[in-house]
């Protein structure tokens, strides 16, 4: 079975400075997806980052980049120049093609001014 | 171009009485994923559907919980007999198709049972 692995219940950082949030998952499959999702407290899911694992390059949107260990399986986000609207619970989340999302416990950032 | 509508927001039911949460996909979608968040803890698959099929619910409680997305209409996740466990965050999801690349959820049905 897949499991995903958060173990950074809570993070803080000032604002403008940078954050890493740490992923670890367990899976026997070759292809599948990885993603971060933000939680704010309007409880709307809301995607930040998506990675193919078939590719090698770290996927980056604006300020938010993964840093994906495929060996190690390890599936890192990293927030730069903090924002006060980036405070939120982060989870992090595992599929195969067609299956379902399985997440982490997730990791609640705190962005102090 | 709406995405993913959940209804209600808010659902307030007393032990023993049935909660009915309904999801209307992206307009398009045919593909529907119901998730149960509990709090302080992550989101947890329930069921996946086709139109009129249920492909997977390996994560539904084997009573009391039934889910369905009919050729026309939203898709239900229906709860008989609510028990205190049952309060939780319950999310439909939607995708395009099988593979879901394009995987977009509502805001969530937050059932509080009294």
């Amino acid at each position: 079975a897949q499991t995903v692995t958060q173990s950074q219940p809570e993070m803080s950082v000032q604002e403008a400075e940078t954050v890493t949030l740490s992923c670890t998952y367990d899976t026997s499959e070759s292809d599948y997806y990885l993603f971060w999702y933000k939680q704010p407290p309007s409880r709307q899911m809301i995607l930040v980052i998506r990675q193919e694992a078939y590719k090698q390059q770290n996927a980056t949107e604006n300020r938010f980049s993964v840093n994906f260990q495929k060996a190690a399986k390890s599936f890192s986000l990293k927030i730069s120049d903090s924002q006060l609207g980036d405070a939120a619970m982060y989870f992090c989340a595992y599929r195969t093609s067609g299956s379902r999302l399985t997440f982490g416990e997730g990791t609640q950032l705190t962005v102090n001014p | 171009n709406a995405g993913v509508m959940q209804n209600p927001r808010h659902l307030v039911r007393r032990r023993g009485q049935e909660a009915r949460l309904r999801c209307s996909p992206v307009k398009g979608h045919s593909h529907v994923y119901w998730y149960r968040q509990l709090p302080e803890e992550g989101l947890k698959f329930m069921v996946y559907l086709q139109k009129e099929n249920i492909i997977d619910e390996s994560g539904m409680p084997k009573e009391r919980f039934s889910a369905e997305f009919p050729k026309e209409g939203p898709s239900i996740l229906r709860i008989q007999q609510v028990v205190r466990g049952d309060s939780a965050a319950y999310f439909c999801a939607s995708s395009l198709d099988r593979v879901g690349v394009g995987y977009t959820f509502g805001s969530g049905t937050r059932l509080t049972v009294v």
